[in-house]
């Protein structure tokens, strides 16, 4: 059974273009996660998706970033026009379909470690 | 607020002895869950250990222990018997009730001496 996996592992952008990011989730999981690590810092949470919803953005900055998780497909967290502090690890985690006041873990990709020149 | 506290940016123990990385939480609720998180050089996240906030006894996973304190709101990592593999960023994380994010603490870099 495949882990969460994320490509590509490194993405270098120049300043103002595009940084797509790609995450497929567990087999059987429904649940899709995406967290951001500055350099020594801990994970900072950014957007919880569904297929075909976003449940909670509340953690993503509110211009130049999207996220979507496809009926088919991987998740994608899009950032336009990228700038230096966009530099980071982008991590994603998947779990499994929650059931009703279950704490369940999450599973962790291996991260994109993207870098803004 | 800072949700999670981990108070020790570094620590160093001889390998084949334990040690115990400090993980404080802040929550009013009262279902939760706490998690510990391995990151080493390559940079993956590696779960070690879970701790439910309504479980009785604290969790164990082979040399990873969880000493669980809820009324002092702890839930500090024991690693018994070092390896030189051990050295690494641990990340204590809490998820409460039904909300989506996870909180991480900032991390403690563990290095384990020869």
């Amino acid at each position: 059974n495949a882990g969460v996996m994320q490509n590509p592992r490194h993405l270098v952008r120049r300043r103002g273009q595009e940084a797509r990011l790609r995450c497929s989730p567990m087999k059987g999981h429904s649940h899709v996660y995406w967290y951001r690590q500055l350099p020594e810092e801990g994970l900072k949470f950014m957007v919880y998706l569904q297929k075909e919803n976003i449940i909670d953005e509340s953690g993503m900055p509110k211009e130049r970033f999207s996220a979507e998780f496809p009926k088919e497909g991987p998740s994608i967290l899009r950032i336009q026009q990228v700038v230096r502090g966009d530099s980071a690890a982008y991590f994603c985690a998947s779990s499994p379909r929650t059931s009703g006041g279950a704490v369940n873990e999450q599973f962790f990709g291996p991260g994109t470690r993207l870098t803004v020149l | 607020a800072q949700k999670i506290t981990q108070t020790q940016p570094g620590m160093f123990v001889q390998e084949k002895e334990a040690v115990t990385l400090d993980c404080t939480y802040d929550t009013s609720d009262p279902s939760y869950g706490l998690f510990w998180y391995k990151q080493p050089s390559s940079g993956e996240m590696i779960f070690l250990i879970y701790q439910g906030s309504y479980d009785q006894q604290n969790a164990t996973e082979g040399r990873y222990s969880l000493n669980f304190q809820k009324a002092r709101k702890s839930a500090n990592l024991v690693i018994s018997a070092s390896q030189l593999g051990d050295s690494a960023m641990y990340f204590c994380a809490m998820r409460e009730g039904q909300n989506n994010d996870m909180r991480f603490g900032a991390g403690t870099r563990l290095t384990v001496k020869p």
